[in-house]
């Protein structure tokens, strides 16, 4: 099957320090990666979608500089949250495609971002 | 432009019980149809999806959803829930001329009594 580790699950921050995280594609290569919020008992809203090898797209309404985002490999993205304040505070999950048609998505199992 | 309507926020069935939860959507393409469900603090599992094949969907868990094209709706049924059915669902949209973005809805919080 396809798995999609993210890292760490949890984390704890001080407010103007930056925080990364990771979502790896353990089993396949995934040419497109996508990053998602989501506020307490809300949806998913996308940030961002990341293509290995090239800038990211974000989505209206997401700082670029303050969510950074690399896909340097077929294997790894990472999220940077960069300069966090309390409102940076959510439930963070990546999603890694599989193939090219589009249906193989797979996502992380979070990571619980607190910026005190 | 795509969207999904999950009618319902919350539901609520006694063990045993039959499950539907509710969700149309609006596409301007062929849709490609997701339920995923998430339980508290953990990502998203895939239940079944419609890739415009067989319009009845059977997925993981003894979980099924029928794409109706005519009521645009892809409702998530189940004849019996189990205690551990109890989480987050989410119905999701991925239209073939939409690029590869998924729109989520806005989830149907899923409790089971005794």
């Amino acid at each position: 099957g396809a798995v999609v580790s993210q890292h760490p699950s949890r984390v704890i921050c001080k407010s103007g320090t930056s925080v990364k995280i990771e979502c790896r594609s353990l089993d396949f290569q995934a040419t497109t990666m996508f990053w998602y919020r989501q506020f307490p008992k809300q949806s998913l809203m996308l940030m961002a979608t990341s293509n290995e090898g090239s800038k990211a797209t974000y989505e209206q309404g997401v700082e670029k500089d303050k969510f950074l985002i690399n896909h340097a490999s077929l294997t790894l993205s990472t999220l940077t949250v960069t300069s966090a304040h309390p409102e940076d505070s959510s439930f963070y999950i990546c999603s890694a495609r599989k193939g090219e048609t589009g249906y193989g998505y797979t996502f992380g199992s979070g990571t619980r971002l607190t910026v005190v | 432009a795509q969207s999904v309507t999950q009618l319902d926020s919350h539901v609520s069935v006694s063990e045993g019980t039959p499950v539907l939860l509710r969700c149309n959507y609006s596409s301007s393409y062929s849709p490609s149809l997701f339920w995923y469900v998430q339980h508290p603090n953990k990502g998203l599992q895939l239940l079944l999806k419609y890739t415009s094949a067989a319009t009845l969907v059977k997925g993981i868990n003894g979980f099924e959803a029928e794409f109706k094209k005519s009521e645009t709706s892809f409702h998530l049924t189940k004849p019996s829930a189990h205690m551990s059915d109890a989480a987050e669902y989410f119905c999701v949209v991925r239209s073939t001329g939409g690029g590869n973005k998924l729109t989520f809805g806005t989830g149907t919080q899923l409790k089971v009594e005794l």
